[in-house]
């Protein structure tokens, strides 16, 4: 069974970094493009970005409004995903998502809480 | 980057008939190399996170209940629900996973009428 455990939510001040974890299991980590997704309070859902496998290059692509603030990277020994996010902002609160495609669907995990307030 | 729109904003149905919601890419999420529209749609519950319902446009995800389906023509895509449940109250979003930055449509809330 696929498993997708987000932490390292919490509250943060304008300005501030944070940095999100994905556990992952029950399907090849190393393989997998990985992504992060987030919802702000009572909103749509956002892309944040993906990272490929290192296979197919690690490449990592990032949405505009996180482009400079967010890193995206990755530990295949842990099997874990990241998200380092610097320079936060209010409108960066949001529950964070990590998601990955599985034989063509995708799989979503259950999110982690970041709130950015003074 | 590719916007999906979806329609209407909110439906209301009553219990056991028929719910459509659509969703339209401006260009194509078909994958010539498998044949596959890249095209998903999910159910969100408050406080939940988003389920998986359908994918590659047309699959069901497993576990899901046989009334929901997905349609395609095209660039446009439908999710139907053949006959309402009161436990389908949500909010549904299509998305598309073809090309980055993967988006979704704006949702589009489903209730009881």
């Amino acid at each position: 069974e696929v498993q997708l455990v987000e932490s390292g939510g919490d509250l943060v001040k304008p300005g501030g970094s944070l940095r999100l974890s994905c556990a992952a299991s029950g399907f090849t980590f190393s393989n997998a493009w990985m992504s992060w997704v987030r919802q702000a309070p009572g909103k749509g859902l956002e892309w944040v970005g993906r990272i490929k496998s290192k296979t197919e290059g690690g490449t990592i692509d990032y949405a505009a409004p996180v482009k400079g603030r967010f890193t995206i990277s990755r530990d295949d020994s842990k099997n874990t995903l990241y998200l380092q996010m610097n320079s936060l902002k209010t409108e960066d609160t949001a529950v964070y998502y990590c998601t990955v495609p599985i034989m063509g669907a995708p799989c979503w995990g259950q999110g982690t809480l970041v709130t950015v307030s003074s | 980057d590719i916007v999906m729109t979806q329609s209407p904003d909110s439906l209301a149905v009553s219990l056991g008939e028929r719910a459509t919601i659509n969703c339209k890419s401006s260009q194509s999420v078909l994958y010539s190399s498998n044949n596959k529209n890249y095209l998903a749609w999910y159910q969100q519950k408050p406080g939940q996170p988003p389920k998986l319902l359908i994918y590659w446009a047309s699959t069901r995800e497993s576990g899901v209940p046989d009334r929901f389906r997905g349609g395609v023509s095209g660039t446009d895509f439908t999710l139907t629900i053949s006959s309402l449940q009161a436990e389908d109250v949500a909010v549904y979003f299509c998305q598309q996973y073809y090309s980055i930055p993967y988006t979704f449509g704006q949702g589009t809330k489903l209730e009881i009428k």
